[in-house]
């Protein structure tokens, strides 16, 4: 069974600082690895989409790598602003299978 | 264009009642998921539509709970006799399917927040 876990559950940041969200998962044999954003009482907001043949992905302010032989993804947000709080989710795709595990999340908030 | 859209965005039943959730994915996508968020855990995979085939039900807790989708568009997740336990959040997805870069790529809807008294 594929399991996701994100470190630091939770983390606040002053404005303007860099922020670095770690997901790790037992599993290599992934097809991709998704992030995402959840407001509270909303629901997910899809920020990037990496294949397993890629190393990164890059969106404006937001980008995440993968390492599927070690089974590890990061993703970093330059500069950080209030507007980034929220909890950020990673998932994982696993091959032959479309279902969708996910990490309980990176809880941010950034400090004005 | 619209996204994923889920009815009731809100739901108060008593112990044992049936309930109905509704969701409605992106227009033209083929795949269509059900989660579920209960409070303290992640996401959980209950089951999976892809055009035609049978869906994937492996997800789902127990007998009480049932999904359908008809006509490849719209879903209705069914939970009978609901316990408390069934409180949580829902949420529906949606994705294209097929050999494009962007396929499996899944789109959330705002969810459905079940509380059962």
């Amino acid at each position: 069974k594929q399991e996701v876990t994100q470190i630091p559950a939770a983390l606040s940041v002053p404005e303007g600082e860099n922020l670095v969200l770690n997901c790790s998962f037992t599993d290599s044999a992934i097809y991709n690895l998704q992030w995402f954003r959840q407001d509270p009482g909303k629901g997910l907001t899809s920020l990037l989409l990496i294949q397993s043949s890629q190393r990164e992905q890059t969106s404006g302010r937001l980008n995440a790598s993968l390492d599927k032989s070690s089974g590890r993804s990061t993703l970093y947000i330059a500069a950080s602003q209030p507007g980034d709080s929220a909890t950020y989710l990673c998932a994982v795709r696993r091959g032959g299978n479309n279902r969708l595990a996910f990490g309980k999340g990176n809880q941010v908030v950034v400090i004005p | 264009g619209a996204g994923v859209s889920q009815s009731p965005s809100n739901k108060v039943t008593e112990k044992g009642k049936d309930v109905e959730l509704r969701c409605d994915p992106i227009s033209g996508h083929t795949a269509l998921y059900w989660y579920r968020q209960s409070l303290g855990q992640g996401l959980e995979f209950l089951i999976y539509f892809q055009g035609n085939s049978a869906p994937d039900k492996s997800g789902l807790p127990s007998d009480r709970f049932s999904a359908e989708r008809t006509g490849g568009s719209v879903s209705t997740l069914t939970i009978q006799r609901t316990q408390q336990e069934d409180s949580a959040v829902y949420l529906c997805a949606s994705s294209l399917s097929g050999m494009s870069y962007r396929a499996y790529e899944q789109y959330f809807g705002p969810g459905t927040r079940l509380t059962v008294t």
